[in-house]
């Protein structure tokens, strides 16, 4: 079982925005600034898109975007575009088990 | 720009030990940290571990007994073990430069197959 929740899918059509929650704990999401995001396609490598939770990598997209609030994290894509299909996950650096925990996975569906 | 390659043994059987190295090009081990990351096939992201360029390590305490990772900084290497491998340890193992607390670039992926 992961240790940060994420919704199973979301979906919405092109030029629509969407939002992915992460919900974590104390000892991880609400406790540090130290949340990133990662964009999978099908048999491919992770690729980061967010870190420190509102802040984009040389070369991504701005329609990515974050945000953090309490015990949860939040990534929105605005503008979603057939290219954005994928599964979807957050991390965090954890002061509880182990040093980092990942969500579960989202997977956007462009409809 | 920072790119990984790895490579390893992707079939084992039960109690075989796990072996990937990964290389990384384009630019320098200095005051980072390198992970290992693991996905079972249709499922999330495990953090395994990390190492530093000095060599200091934390690894996954679910993991922990069995995991060893070490690094070769004249060859811009670092390298997995993990021992006394199960069906449960079949994953697409990756390697990852850590970057501001999260992961990136990351290596292509190994899948390791446990079977008898």
């Amino acid at each position: 079982q992961s240790a940060l929740t994420q919704p199973a899918s979301v979906s919405g059509s092109p030029g629509q925005s969407i939002t992915i929650s992460c919900t974590g704990t104390n000892s991880d999401v609400g406790g540090y600034n130290f949340v990133s995001w990662y964009q999978q396609h099908p048999d491919k490598a992770p690729k980061l898109i967010i870190y420190e939770v509102n802040n984009r990598p040389s070369g991504v997209s701005n329609r990515f975007s974050g945000s953090k609030s309490g015990n949860t994290a939040s990534l929105t894509i605005s503008g979603l575009q057939a290219e954005d299909e994928a599964d979807y996950y957050c991390s965090s650096y954890s002061s509880s088990t182990t040093l980092y925990v990942f969500g579960s996975g989202t997977k956007v569906t462009v409809l | 720009q920072v790119q990984l390659q790895q490579w390893g043994e992707g079939l084992l059987k039960p109690s075989e030990t796990v072996s990937l190295t990964c290389a990384f090009y384009g630019g320098s081990f200095s005051g980072y940290y390198w992970s290992w990351i693991r996905q079972p096939p249709g499922k999330g992201l495990e953090w395994i571990g990390e190492i530093s360029q000095s060599g200091s390590t934390n690894y996954n305490p679910s993991l922990k007994s069995r995991v060893t990772i070490s690094i070769d900084t004249s060859k811009n290497h670092y390298s997995l073990k993990l021992t006394s491998v199960t069906a449960a340890d079949t994953a697409v193992y990756y390697c990852a430069n850590n970057y501001h607390w999260g992961f990136g670039p990351w290596g292509q992926g190994t899948l390791v197959t446990v079977s008898s």
